[in-house]
């Protein structure tokens, strides 16, 4: 049962453009909503998180907005450049302090033209 | 660099057998995670361990088990292998459970 839905899987956007990645939920238990980077060969590494009472975060370049009535959150990749192409995780944290898990989606390969 | 190891990088091995891998967290991380990443697939959780401890499970098959020992490392052990098994296999770690995970390069598993 995939708890966090992705979406799209794939993604090629040109340089300077903005690619948008949505990703949908249905627990309302979730608290806490990382996006991962990963680039081919290397492991997944955390790039900006949001919490649920914030509408939106800005690290940089990257924006996570969050719709918790729609139970969606994205991923916005302002400027996006060459080096930005790599795959891109969501990721919902659940369970109770001593037991929490995270549940992640499948993953968007995003590729940006030069 | 995100300070988590794993070993070996690389693994291939027939069916039917038995392999152990393993992780050593960041310094100061209490909390390691496995997960499974195969083809065209997102990250599947297997489990967790906290300070030596079991803390959650995810879809771990009866086939792996794993343990955190004292010095914090922690070994993934898979049996039985069938073909179906070959995947990147990734440790992570944390301060604490919940918090912000780092993951090591992984270990990609063949099975022949």
């Amino acid at each position: 049962q995939q708890q966090v839905k992705q979406s799209p899987q794939s993604l090629i956007v040109q340089k300077g453009g903005i690619p948008i990645i949505n990703c949908a939920y249905e627990n309302t238990a979730f608290d806490y909503f990382p996006w991962y980077q990963q680039f081919p060969g290397k492991g997944p590494a955390l790039l900006i998180a949001i919490r649920p009472d914030v509408s939106e975060k800005k690290e940089g370049r990257f924006t996570i907005s969050f719709n918790k009535s729609a139970k969606q959150f994205s991923l916005h990749i302002m400027d996006s450049q060459p080096g930005d192409s790599a795959t891109y995780f969501c990721a919902a944290r659940e369970g109770f302090p001593g037991t929490y898990k995270y549940i992640f989606g499948t993953g968007t390969r995003l590729k940006v033209l030069a | 660099d995100s300070g988590v190891t794993q070993t070996p990088k690389h693994l291939i091995t027939a069916t039917g057998q038995r392999v152990t891998l393993r992780c050593s967290p960041r310094s100061g991380d209490l909390s390691v995670y496995w997960y499974q990443q195969s083809l065209d697939q997102g990250l599947q959780f297997l489990i967790q361990y906290y300070n030596g401890e079991e803390r959650a499970k995810g879809n771990i098959l009866e086939r792996f088990s794993a343990q955190q020992f004292p010095d914090l490392h922690s070994e993934l052990n898979l049996s039985s292998l069938e073909l179906g098994d070959s995947a990147l296999y990734f440790c992570a770690s944390s301060v604490g459970l919940g918090h912000e995970q780092y993951f090591g390069p992984g270990t990609r598993l063949t099975v022949t």
